[in-house]
C-alpha cells in the first residue's frame, strides 16, 4: 500500500523558511516523479512543483519560481520542498503526490498545514 | 498557462440523480486531463486520468469523456458518499493547472 506522510509544517514569519518532507512507503520511489499541491484555507487546488524520478529535472508554478525548491533523496524514500521568502499568500495545506504513469497524481498523502503570518 | 474553468461552481441534486460537470480549457490540453474528488478535510482522489479512464478502484457510475478544449464528468446515479468538490487538471503543458472546482451537494 502506498503511503506518504508530510511533515515540517508550523508558523513561520513572513520572509522567513520552511523544509517540508514527505516519507513515501509501500512502491519504489525512485521510479516515480513526486509533486507538491497546496490548497488554502477554503480555496481550491494549486499545483505547486513536481520533480523526475531520477531528481534531474524539475518544474514549478510561476507563483514559487525562484522561492521554493523541490528535491528528493531516494536512498531514503524522502521528498522535499524548501521554502524561502515565504509570504501571506502561501498559507496552505501542502499535500506531495506520487505521480503516476501517466502523470497524474495517483496517491496523495494527507497534507501539512503551513501558516505564514506575523 | 493554461486555465482551467469548471461549471456550475455548485451543483445541487438528490441521490439517485446524474450529475454533469463541466471542465473548459483556454486552449487545446488534447486528452490529458483529470478529474479529482475531495470530501471535506480529506486528500484529493484520482477518479478520471487522460479524459476517459477511470482510476484503480473506481466505480463505473464515474465516467468522463472529451478532447481537446470541453470536457465533462458524468456520475450516472449520486451515491451518498459522492457529495463533494471536483477538480479538473491538465497535464497538457507546463504549469500542470487545476479548475477551480464544482462542489456537488445534497439538495
Amino acid at each position: 500500500e502506498v503511503q506518504l506522510l508530510e511533515s515540517g509544517g508550523g508558523l513561520v514569519q513572513p520572509g522567513g523558511s520552511l523544509r517540508l518532507s514527505c516519507a513515501a512507503s509501500g512502491f519504489t520511489f525512485s521510479n516515480y516523479a513526486m509533486t507538491w499541491v497546496r490548497q488554502a484555507p477554503g480555496k481550491g487546488l494549486e499545483w505547486v512543483s513536481a520533480i523526475s524520478g531520477s531528481g534531474s529535472s524539475a518544474d514549478y508554478a510561476d507563483s514559487v519560481k525562484g522561492r521554493f525548491t523541490i528535491s528528493r533523496d531516494n536512498s531514503k524514500n524522502t521528498l522535499y520542498l524548501q521554502m524561502n521568502s515565504l509570504r501571506a499568500e502561501d498559507t496552505a495545506i501542502y499535500y506531495c503526490a506520487k505521480c503516476s504513469s501517466p502523470q497524474y497524481f495517483d496517491s496523495w498523502g494527507q497534507g501539512t498545514l503551513v501558516t505564514v503570518s506575523s | 498557462e493554461i486555465v482551467l474553468t469548471q461549471s456550475p461552481a455548485t451543483l445541487s441534486l438528490s441521490p439517485g440523480e446524474r450529475a454533469t460537470l463541466s471542465c473548459g480549457a483556454s486552449q487545446s490540453v488534447s486528452s490529458y486531463l483529470a478529474w479529482y474528488q475531495q470530501k471535506p478535510g480529506q486528500a484529493p482522489r484520482l477518479l478520471i486520468y487522460d479524459a476517459s479512464n477511470r482510476a484503480t478502484g473506481i466505480p463505473a457510475r464515474f465516467s468522463g469523456s472529451g478532447s481537446g478544449t470541453d470536457f465533462t464528468l458524468t456520475i450516472s446515479s449520486l451515491e451518498p458518499e459522492d457529495f463533494a468538490v471536483y477538480y479538473c487538471q491538465q497535464r497538457s503543458n507546463w504549469p500542470w493547472t487545476f479548475g477551480q472546482g464544482t462542489k456537488v451537494e445534497i439538495k
